[in-house]
C-alpha cells in the first residue's frame, strides 16, 4: 500500500525567508502524480503544485516549487519569500495514475513570523 | 484552476435525522468526485469515491448505509449522512477530478462542518 510520509509536524519561517518541507513517499508503481496542498484556516484545500512522475524536471509555480528524487521517493516543497499569507497547513498527497483518489501525509503546519 | 462548490458549509442537526451535503463542479464535468472526512488537526481520509451513473466504492471501515452517495449528473455528487449520530460531527470535504488539459488534478470544495447534537 501507499503511505506518505510527512516527518516536520510544524515548522517556522521568516517573512522573505525561504523554507522547505520534506515529504517522502512509498510506492512500488511507475505511473502517479504527487501534489502539495495548502489549507489555511479557512480550511479549504487549495493546490499549490503537482508533478508527475514520469517529468524529470522539477515543477514550478512562482515561489514554491519542489524538489523530485524519483529513485529516493522525495518530494520536498521550496516556498521562496515567504509571506503572511503563506501560513497554513500543507499536505503532501500521492495519487496513483490510474485510480485518482489522494493519500495524504499528516501535514505541516507553517507559522510566518512577520 | 477549477471550482468546486459545497453545500452547505454549515449544518447543525439533532441526533437521528438525515443530513445531505452537495458537491458541485462548476466549470468542468467530473465523472470521479471524492468524499473525505476530516477530524480537528488531522489529515484527509478518504470515505469513498463516487462514479457518476454507478455505485460508489467505499473505503474499508466506512458504512455504505450511513454514508449514501449519489453522483447522478457529471456536476453534481451528494453525500448523505443517515440517522446522523454525534459521533458523525466533522468536516466533510469533496473534491473532483479534473483532466482538462491532459493534467489529472483534483480541485477541492470548501468543506461542509456538520455538528449532530
Amino acid at each position: 500500500a501507499q503511505t506518505v510520509t510527512q516527518s516536520q509536524p510544524e515548522m517556522s519561517v521568516q517573512e522573505a525567508e525561504t523554507v522547505t518541507l520534506s515529504c517522502t513517499y512509498d510506492t512500488s508503481e511507475s505511473d502517479y502524480y504527487l501534489f502539495w496542498y495548502k489549507q489555511p484556516p479557512s480550511r479549504q484545500m487549495i493546490l499549490v503544485i503537482r508533478q508527475e512522475a514520469y517529468k524529470q524536471q522539477n515543477a514550478t509555480e512562482n515561489r514554491f516549487s519542489v524538489n523530485f528524487q524519483k529513485a529516493a521517493k522525495s518530494f520536498s516543497l521550496k516556498i521562496s519569500d515567504s509571506q503572511l499569507g503563506d501560513a497554513a497547513m500543507y499536505f503532501c498527497a500521492y495519487m496513483r495514475g490510474s485510480q485518482g483518489n489522494l493519500i495524504f501525509g499528516k501535514g505541516t503546519k507553517l507559522s510566518v513570523k512577520p | 484552476g477549477a471550482v468546486v462548490s459545497q453545500h452547505p458549509s454549515w449544518v447543525i442537526c439533532k441526533s437521528g435525522t438525515s443530513v445531505k451535503i452537495e458537491c458541485r463542479s462548476l466549470d468542468f464535468q467530473a465523472t470521479t468526485m471524492f468524499w473525505y472526512r476530516q477530524f480537528p488537526k488531522q489529515s484527509l481520509m478518504l470515505m469513498a469515491t463516487s462514479n457518476e451513473g454507478s455505485k460508489a466504492t467505499y473505503e474499508q471501515g466506512v458504512e455504505k448505509d450511513k454514508f449514501l452517495i449519489n453522483h447522478a449528473s457529471l456536476t453534481l455528487s451528494t453525500l448523505t449522512v443517515t440517522s446522523a449520530h454525534p459521533e458523525d460531527s466533522s468536516f466533510y470535504i469533496c473534491s473532483a477530478r479534473d483532466w482538462t488539459g491532459g493534467e489529472e488534478t483534483q480541485y477541492f470544495g470548501p468543506g461542509t462542518r456538520l455538528l449532530v447534537l
